[in-house]
């Protein structure tokens, strides 16, 4: 049973327009959440994280967005970029800085739209 | 700085031939990590290691699977003998302790097993 979730498996987005990636998690002992991305032929990057103590994250073109009560985070990229486009994966972890290892979604493959 | 480098970058190899795949962790980083990425599974963490001992290889699948990590700098992830379903990308990903949860990813093996 998969503990991270997104369900959507791609998504297509016109160039400046605003991109929504979702990410639902069953765990509740989750607390410290992150977005990779992953172009082809190379390994998933850190983009962005959040911790449960805040409901957004905000670095450049990139917000994350925590509903603790829903279990569901989103990724917010405005404006898209048609070099967003890649694999986005959604992870968490129980227990920040921990030994605790990352449990990831299956991915959304975002495409941006020239 | 270097990063997380792994060999093979591409395998095909037939079915019933043993397979093994090898990393080079992050200079200085205490923890490596293996994942399998699949289609269906997205990524999943097959094995971890802290400071080259083994902590938890719940994830991985059968005991066609081993893998060892002999020292600091080198590990290996070896499949005897590979089936047709082992197919996958397999990214091997490490990180330092006390530096949060981020962890840095190799480009990953692509393995077909024919």
């Amino acid at each position: 049973d998969q503990q991270v979730k997104q369900n959507s498996p791609s998504l297509s987005v016109q160039e400046g327009r605003i991109s929504i990636l979702n990410c639902d998690y069953t765990n509740s002992m989750f607390d410290y959440f992150l977005w990779y991305k992953k172009y082809p032929a190379e390994g998933p990057t850190f983009l962005i994280s959040i911790s449960s103590i805040k409901d957004k994250n905000e670095d450049g073109r990139f917000t994350v967005f925590l509903n603790k009560s829903a279990k569901h985070l989103s990724l917010h990229i405005v404006p898209s970029q048609p070099g967003d486009s890649a694999v986005y994966f959604c992870a968490a972890t129980a227990a920040p800085g921990s030994a605790r290892q990352l449990t990831f979604g299956s991915g959304t493959q975002l495409t941006v739209l020239p | 700085d270097a990063g997380v480098i792994q060999s093979p970058r591409h395998e095909v190899t037939e079915m019933g031939q043993e397979v093994t795949l090898r990393c080079k962790p992050i200079s200085g980083h205490d923890y490596l990590f293996w994942y399998r990425q699949t289609m269906m599974r997205g990524l999943e963490l097959l094995i971890y290691f802290n400071n080259n001992v083994p902590i938890d290889d719940s994830g991985m699948p059968e005991d066609r699977f081993s893998a060892k990590m002999p020292n600091a700098s080198f590990s290996t992830l070896k499949i005897q003998p590979s089936e047709p379903r082992d197919s996958a990308v397999y990214f091997c990903a490490s990180r330092r302790q006390g530096s949060g949860n981020t962890i840095y990813f190799g480009e990953g093996s692509w393995l077909t097993v024919v």
